[in-house]
């Protein structure tokens, strides 16, 4: 089993609809959960952080976190051809504090 | 300084000769990571730096790669005897300990 988990499959969403973006993680001692976005040729830039179990809002981004189930997921409501992008999820191992990513999954809004 | 800053941008160099990539992290950041990217594909891990902590080299593929960090503040990575394969975009981080990570532009580097 992978550390991090992601959809290697690419999400098509149309223009308007809510992204849904999901990871998985294996060390359930993991602390700190993050969302990062990559655009083609770009460095990852980070979206959400989220530390606690529940809802993170910001603008049309929801972070969710469920460290029972070892899950941490990313909505991106009124999708934008501009949210076009590879989004990596990044969980810090517990005792370490190392980032581990997954594999990300690429999302393409269309218009 | 403001952000993660690598060094070069870009670098086209022989096979078999020695490369180095540096790493200015944000200031008072003790974690450091570097990460390769080849065309189309995910972040592998290389190596960590944590404040004064053995690193943590599981990632580096070859003894070709190694990696030092100098005062605990920039980082120069190394490989030695560049081979086609090591073509790709390395990427450094820096984070404050448990909290985000930011990257640096990355340095492409490309083995003829």
């Amino acid at each position: 089993q992978k550390e991090v988990e992601q959809n290697s499959r690419p999400l098509s969403v149309p223009e308007g609809a809510i992204a849904s973006l999901n990871c998985t993680y294996s060390d359930r001692g993991s602390q700190s959960f993050f969302w990062y976005r990559q655009y083609s040729g770009k460095s990852p830039e980070l979206i959400m952080s989220i530390y606690s179990n529940g809802d993170k809002e910001d603008g049309r981004f929801t972070a969710q976190l469920n460290k029972a189930s070892q899950y941490v997921s990313l909505l991106i409501r009124d999708s934008q051809p501009s949210d076009s992008a590879t989004y990596l999820c990044a969980v810090s191992t517990s005792g370490t504090y190392k980032y581990i990513f997954g594999t990300g999954t690429r999302l393409k809004v269309l218009a | 300084g403001a952000g993660v800053s690598q060094s070069p941008s870009n670098k086209v160099t022989e096979k078999g000769k020695d490369v180095e990539l540096r790493c200015d992290p944000i200031s008072g950041h003790t974690a450091l990571y570097w990460y390769r990217q080849s065309l189309g594909q995910g972040l592998e891990f290389l190596i960590y730096f944590q404040g004064n902590s053995a690193p943590d080299k599981s990632g580096l593929p070859s003894d070709r790669f190694s990696a030092e960090r100098t005062g605990g503040s920039v980082s120069t990575l190394t490989i030695q005897r560049t081979q086609q394969e090591d073509s790709a975009v390395y990427l450094c981080a820096s984070s404050s300990l448990n909290t985000e990570a930011f990257f640096g532009q990355g340095t492409r580097l490309t083995v003829v």
